[in-house]
């Protein structure tokens, strides 16, 4: 089972609102991803979690916090976005071995559109 | 691994026949590179992936080769289906177990 779960598949908030992506993987693994696309590009790293503990952010704007409460579950807390942030936003996971590099897999998004 | 500008290229192939794929990659350090298949609305899906030992790798009905010299991978399908449709990255494990995609190509099946 190679399954990614994401919620909600779709978003709509405005630009004052509060909100949370949700983000559950049940395969074991320990390393956690956010990704942003936008249409017509290729997935972009965000964040990246490694048991449970923040290991890479790739300058992402503090208006996106992300959170992994265990090692199955992964959040990111939306506030005060801007329309240009409005995107698919990708969960992936891997196993973490050491020192091996490793396949991602990906969840099916959660479309959000921010006005 | 940057996109270069809003249109993908296109791949239009007649069902039946084989695809090939085309990516060059930007790091010569990297040592494991992954294909992905992304469907319209869908996340990417693992297609097949190599590591820097090989040149070639197979699967069901996909091909990845591998050229270090030149920094360039290919995918190749055969007996291309309409399922096949669908966007294709290739991808390179950077430092951290970074993901740096390629610009990606659509790949266009006619029946």
């Amino acid at each position: 089972d190679t399954e990614v779960t994401q919620t909600p598949k779709h978003l709509v908030m405005g630009m004052t609102n509060k909100k949370s992506l949700k983000c559950e993987q049940h395969m074991g693994h320990r390393a956690m991803y956010w990704y942003k696309q936008k249409a017509k590009k290729p997935p972009e790293l965000m964040f990246v979690y490694s048991y449970e503990k923040l290991s890479i952010n790739e300058s992402v704007p503090s208006r996106f916090s992300p959170e992994c409460p265990n090692s199955s579950l992964l959040n990111l807390h939306l506030h005060a976005l801007q329309p240009e942030d409005s995107a698919l936003y990708l969960c992936a996971s891997s196993q973490r071995l050491a020192g091996v590099q490793e396949t991602q897999y990906f969840g099916p998004g959660t479309r959000l559109l921010v006005l | 691994g940057e996109s270069v500008g809003l249109h993908l290229p296109t791949l239009s192939v007649q069902e039946g026949d084989n695809s090939i794929i085309n990516c060059a990659y930007s790091n010569s350090a990297s040592d494991y590179f992954i294909w992905y298949k992304q469907e319209s609305g869908k996340g990417p899906q693992f297609i097949i992936d190599i590591r820097s030992n090989m040149d070639k790798r197979q699967g069901q009905r996909v091909t990845v080769l591998l050229n270090k010299t030149v920094k360039h991978l290919s995918l190749q399908i055969a007996a291309t289906q309409p399922g096949d449709s669908a966007v294709y990255f290739c991808a390179e494990i950077q430092y951290g177990n970074k993901l740096v995609f390629g610009a990606g190509t659509i790949l266009r099946v006619k029946s």
